[in-house]
């Protein structure tokens, strides 16, 4: 079967650095997403890595290995607002997406 | 403001009740998308629309039954439902089908099956 996996929750302190790792075993890769979800508001798309290396968008990065199965989301000069869940999801072989359980972030003061 | 905008955003039912969720998108997408997510597990598909045609429905039960009238709105209608139906719903579009990548998310329509 398809997976994907993530860890369920981390807490880390403002003005730090968090990774978020996603491993997975999809039949096919055509590219990873990670999405930021808010408690109570939508999803919304940070990053589409296809090709192996890192992403990078301002304190956010996304690195990928397809070798390996394996990715993660890179948060640096964490804020309070960076408190939410981060989903992480790969486009199958048959272009359908395959979504983690998503890793909920805590930012402690 | 993500351009996907639900209603309502919270509803509580009973399992005889008959309801209908709504979702329109102001973004100019050809694919509208309806997801489950229930707590600590990974959103479930529901169903695909392009060019407002049904494209995939991943096993669904008939008591959810999507309308798609154009390329801006899409309905779920919901009937006779179960208390394991209690969840967030969720619409989504896209432009062109997910193969093109980012999805467009709205806020969710939460759900309590009593």
């Amino acid at each position: 079967g398809q997976n994907i996996d993530q860890p369920t929750e981390m807490t880390a302190t403002e003005g730090a650095i968090v990774q978020i790792n996603c491993t997975y075993q999809t039949s096919g890769f055509n590219g990873l997403f990670w999405y930021q979800q808010h408690a109570g508001e939508a999803p919304t798309f940070l990053s589409y890595n296809v090709l192996d290396g890192l992403e990078e968008k301002g304190r956010f990065s996304s690195f990928l290995s397809r070798s390996k199965g394996y990715s993660y989301l890179l948060l640096k000069e964490l804020q309070m607002k960076d408190s939410a869940s981060y989903l992480c999801a790969v486009m199958d072989s048959n272009y359908q997406l395959i979504w983690g359980a998503g890793t909920k972030l805590i930012i402690k003061p | 403001e993500t351009g996907v905008t639900q209603t309502p955003r919270h509803l509580v039912m009973g399992m005889t009740n008959k309801k209908s969720l709504k979702c329109e998108q102001h973004l100019g997408h050809n694919a509208m998308y309806w997801y489950k997510q229930s707590a600590k597990k990974p959103l479930e598909l529901m169903f695909v629309y392009s060019l407002e045609e049904r494209v995939e429905n991943n096993s669904v039960p008939s008591r959810f039954s999507p309308e798609c009238p154009n390329s801006s709105h899409l309905f779920l209608h919901l009937h006779t439902l179960q208390p394991e139906d209690s969840a967030l719903y969720l619409c989504a579009s896209s432009q062109g089908d997910s193969t093109t990548g980012e999805l467009f998310f709205g806020e969710g329509s939460r759900l309590t099956v009593l």
